[in-house]
């Protein structure tokens, strides 16, 4: 079976610094894994995805994840955060199991603080 | 503006009623998805249409009744809800059949709320 651990359920952090939203995965076959950002009284947002070739991804609004196998981990990160990046961040795989079902990670409240 | 629409917005019934959830989407997605939603939780799938076929149903009681009329509308039924069962349903459209490496567009959800 396919999880997915978002390792911190939330994450302070001061406008201007950088950031990074742990995720790791376990799965028995090949993997596709999402990034999604969910702002208050919203839906939830692509941020990237990583299907195959380079292990690093770059997304919207100045998001990039890398993949590594090795670690299972497919962390998201920001050079630099902005007020406007306060959401909740959620991890999902794909792969295996019912067909298109995206397994997500219970999810990372970012807060960002000037 | 998301490319999936979510009507009504907002939705608050009580157990006896009947209500319906509506979705739409114009990107010729041909699988779309339900999706529950609890407050600080993340999204949890109840049904899956492929091609305007149910093609998951994941054990969601009966009380919630999906159809999918067309290609670019899908409804959810509400009938007999229990108080529980107040949460943001979320919609869901992928390209093709339900894929494993593509990509799920969200709306913005029905916040229903269950008296």
């Amino acid at each position: 079976a396919q999880s997915v651990t978002q390792l911190d359920s939330q994450v302070p952090v001061f406008e201007e610094a950088p950031v990074e939203l742990r995720c790791n995965y376990s799965s028995s076959v090949s993997v596709y894994l999402f990034w999604y950002v969910q702002y208050p009284n919203q839906g939830l947002q692509l941020l990237l995805k990583y299907l195959s070739g380079s292990t690093l991804v770059k997304g919207i609004n100045g998001f990039e994840a890398e993949f590594n196998k090795s670690q299972t981990s497919f962390h998201l990160r920001k050079p630099s955060v902005h007020i406007s990046d306060t959401a909740e961040y959620f991890c999902a795989v794909s792969g295996g199991g019912s067909q298109g079902n995206l397994i997500f990670g219970k999810g990372t409240k970012l807060s960002v603080k000037p | 503006d998301t490319e999936v629409t979510q009507t009504p917005k907002h939705l608050v019934m009580g157990m006896t009623n009947k209500k319906s959830l509506k979705c739409e989407q114009h990107m010729g997605h041909r699988a779309m998805y339900w999706y529950k939603q609890k407050a600080k939780k993340p999204p949890e799938l109840m049904f899956v249409y492929s091609y305007e076929k149910l093609s998951i149903n994941e054990s969601v009681p009966s009380r919630f009744s999906p159809e999918c009329p067309n290609s670019s509308l899908l409804n959810l039924h509400l009938h007999a809800l229990q108080p529980e069962d107040s949460a943001l349903y979320l919609c869901a459209s992928s390209r093709g059949q339900p894929s494993l490496n593509q990509p799920q567009h969200f709306g913005d959800g029905t916040r229903l709320s269950i008296l």
